[in-house]
């Protein structure tokens, strides 16, 4: 099992909006900073979202997070066949002294 | 552009050792933190190690807690991860990757930049 809890899948049709929610402990997201990661098929993981709710450059708006106690979310509006991919949560643990990812959430665009 | 190359990957039997390389290019590679993370085949990310820009801090999850080690050779722009007593359980895509922040008081994991990944079967 994963320290952080996604659920396994979510879908949403072209141009709707979709939410995917990470579940921890005071002692990760309680405590600490948040980032959001999309891997395509086949491919490496990619930086979506960082401390919390900050965008790298290059990433569009349609992308946010938010953070709310021990919960995370990643939203994703206007969606697009390309943003089928699967999506995951991380941060540090502080009781573990150790970085820790959600189990990822597949997406489906139908 | 930032470049980091994985190489070192192969089939290994359960018990021995194998070390990994990270060569990186195109940012200052001794400024960095840098991250190994691991994805077994049809599964999720998984977080290895993680060591500070000046190899002062070093932090691993328990399931290789003393089993792996991480470094740095900065003059050389290269990250490694030695990889001992290795499992099945090991088996799986291994990528390096950069985090942006100092390690000293960390409260997050940011990895800005990964490699392409190196694959690392462990099987008899």
């Amino acid at each position: 099992q994963s320290v952080l809890t996604q659920p396994p899948s979510v879908s949403a049709a072209p141009g709707q909006k979709v939410t995917i929610s990470c579940s921890g402990s005071s002692s990760n997201i309680g405590d600490n900073y948040v980032s959001w990661y999309q891997q395509l098929p086949g491919t490496a993981p990619k930086l979506l979202i960082y401390d919390n709710n900050k965008r790298p450059s290059g990433i569009p708006d349609r992308f946010s997070g938010s953070k709310s106690g021990t919960s995370a979310t990643l939203g994703i509006t206007g969606l697009q066949t390309g943003d089928e991919a699967d999506y995951y949560c991380g941060t540090w643990d502080s009781s573990l002294s150790a970085g820790v990812f959600g189990g990822g959430t597949k997406l489906t665009v139908l | 552009q930032v470049q980091l190359v994985e190489s070192g990957g192969g089939v290994v039997q359960p018990g021995r050792s194998l070390r990994l390389s990270c060569a990186a290019s195109g940012f200052t590679f001794s400024s960095y933190a840098m991250h190994w993370v691991r994805q077994a085949p049809g599964k999720g990310l998984e977080w290895v190690a993680v060591i500070s820009f000046d190899e002062s801090s070093k932090y691993y999850p328990d399931s290789v807690k003393g089993r792996f080690t991480i470094s740095r050779d900065n003059p050389k722009n290269t990250l490694y991860l030695q990889m001992n007593s290795l499992r099945p359980e090991d088996t799986a895509v291994y990528y390096c990757a950069r985090e942006p922040r100092s390690i000293t008081m960390i409260r997050g994991v940011i990895c800005d930049y990964w490699g392409q990944g190196t694959l690392v079967t462990v099987s008899s």
